[in-house]
C-alpha cells in the first residue's frame, strides 16, 4: 500500500519568514494530494491540493510543488503569521474510475510561528 | 450546508462497554471514510463506505469494529468490548459521488474523542 513520509515533524519560524514542508510518497500510482491544516482540538482543513496532471500551485501565501519522478511533494508558506500555527497534514491518494478515495497521510508538522 | 456533522463530540466509556459513533456526511454526499488519530500522531483510515455498501475495509482492525452507512440516517463505526488502546479521535469525512476523475476534496467533521477509562 501507499506510504507517505512527512519532514520536519516540528518547526518554527520568526513571523514573516517562509516555512516548507516535505512529503515522499511510495506508490506511483497516487495522484491526489492535499494538505490539511489542523489546529488543536479542531478537524482537519483543506488548505490546498494538486493532481498529478501539474508541476505546481499557488493560492496567496500557500503554495504547493510536485515532483512525480522523485515521488515528493511540498508545501510553502511565506510571510507566516502566528495563525498559521497548527499542524500540517500531507496526504496522497488514487483517484478515478469509481475507485477508493482512501487518503494516506503523513505523520504531520507542527508548526510554530514566533512574533 | 450544515458539513460534516459528528457526534458525540467526547464519549467516555468504560473497558468492556460498546461505543456508537455517528457520522452525518454533507448534503449531496454519499461518499463516507472514516479515520483514527492517535496523541501527537497522523490520521489512519479505517473504513470506506457508500450507502448500504462498504467500499474499502483495509484499516479496520478484525475484531471489534464495524460500520455501517444505511440507506437513512447516520454513517456509524462501532466498537466493540472497547480497551484503552481505542481512546483516540475519530473523524469522519465525505466526498460527493464520483463516477470517474480524479478526487474532489474530502470534508472532516469535527471528531469524536473516545476515552476509554
Amino acid at each position: 500500500g501507499e506510504n507517505v513520509e512527512q519532514h520536519p515533524s516540528t518547526l518554527s519560524v520568526q513571523e514573516g519568514d517562509s516555512a516548507v514542508i516535505k512529503c515522499t510518497y511510495s506508490d506511483s500510482a497516487s495522484n491526489y494530494f492535499p494538505w490539511y491544516k489542523q489546529e488543536l482540538g479542531k478537524r482537519p482543513q483543506l488548505i490546498i491540493d494538486i493532481r498529478s496532471n501539474v508541476g505546481e500551485k499557488k493560492d496567496q501565501r500557500i503554495a504547493v510543488t510536485l515532483n512525480k519522478t522523485a515521488k515528493h511533494f511540498s508545501l510553502h508558506i511565506t510571510e507566516t503569521q502566528p495563525e498559521d500555527s497548527a499542524v500540517y497534514f500531507c496526504a496522497a491518494s488514487r483517484a478515478g474510475g469509481g475507485s477508493n478515495y482512501k487518503l494516506t497521510f503523513g505523520k504531520g508538522t507542527l508548526l510554530t510561528v514566533n512574533p | 450546508n450544515a458539513g460534516v456533522m459528528q457526534n458525540p463530540r467526547h464519549l467516555v466509556r468504560r473497558r468492556g462497554q460498546e461505543a456508537r459513533l455517528r457520522c452525518s456526511p454533507m448534503k449531496g454526499h454519499s461518499h463516507v471514510y472514516w479515520y483514527r488519530q492517535l496523541p501527537e500522531e497522523g490520521l489512519k483510515f479505517m473504513v470506506y463506505l457508500q450507502k448500504e455498501n462498504i467500499i474499502d475495509e483495509s484499516g479496520m482492525p478484525k475484531e471489534r469494529f464495524s460500520a455501517e452507512f444505511p440507506k437513512e440516517g447516520p454513517s456509524i463505526l462501532r466498537i466493540q468490548q472497547v480497551v484503552r488502546g481505542d481512546s483516540a479521535a475519530y473523524f469522519c469525512a465525505s466526498s460527493p459521488s464520483r463516477g470517474q476523475g480524479f478526487n474532489t476534496e474530502a470534508f472532516f467533521g469535527q471528531g469524536t474523542r473516545l476515552t476509554v477509562v
